[in-house]
């Protein structure tokens, strides 16, 4: 069975320091989505994709957050600089695209601890 | 948005089966209600979805009220693997340049079964 994938599973960094995230979608899904889980929270939607172009980041701290998919398959979540707040679970999800019947696949996630 | 509630903790015995509520009042008629649950440390699982009629599939059945207010996520035989946080979302559509699209999913707080043996 197809999965979404993710690196690294988990990462520890200082504050201050950048941070970036990896994500390979299910094949052939053009639509992929960035969420970030803080502990004890449900997963809030960063950013999402159709294909290559970012069609809703508007809750992506624009002045750290960045992300891209430039090939429109996998995608990088970067976080530069990483603050103490950035600690949390970020995880991808892809779909075959973004219409309310199409079903988003989650990845495991990477566990992020910024010290 | 439409926007769920669901109780925070719910016990189930190994073997039975678990209900779990959720309510979405707001729902408008043409959103969807989807159902996630997520085991401890891993990503979340789709279970199943619908918009108003019942829906069964190899893991869980829901049910939805006539009046769409309310949903109820069924898992027929409930093992110690189905420990865990279910989420239950109403998916809505968002305005972009090319007119609506249904995209993100909104979590909310979810229940959190646990199955006892």
């Amino acid at each position: 069975e197809a999965e979404v994938a993710q690196s690294p599973r988990y990462k520890i960094t200082e504050k201050s320091q950048a941070v970036a995230f990896w994500c390979d979608p299910i094949s052939g899904h053009a639509t992929l989505y960035w969420y970030r889980q803080i502990l004890g929270q449900g997963p809030e939607l960063l950013v999402q994709f159709q294909d290559e172009s970012v069609v809703d980041d508007s809750q992506l701290p624009k002045d750290r957050f960045s992300a891209e998919r430039l090939k429109g398959v996998d995608s990088t979540l970067k976080i530069q600089p990483a603050e103490l707040g950035d600690s949390a679970m970020y995880l991808c999800a892809s779909s075959w695209g973004p219409g309310r019947q199409e079903t988003q696949y989650f990845g495991p996630g990477t566990r992020l601890l910024v010290l | 948005d439409a926007k769920t509630t669901q109780p925070t903790s719910m016990d189930c015995a190994e073997g039975r089966a678990a209900n779990l509520p959720c309510n979405h009042s707001t729902i408008s008629g043409n959103e969807y209600v989807y159902w996630y649950r997520q085991i401890h440390s891993q990503g979340p699982q789709y279970i199943i979805h619908g918009l108003k009629n019942n829906e069964t599939n190899e893991m869980a059945s829901l049910i939805i009220t006539e009046d769409r207010k309310s949903s109820t996520l069924i898992l027929p035989h409930a093992t110690l693997r189905d420990t865990a946080v279910y989420y239950c979302i109403v998916r809505v559509g968002f305005p972009n340049a090319g007119g609506t699209s249904y995209g993100k999913l909104t979590f909310g707080q979810g229940t959190i079964l646990t199955v006892h043996p």
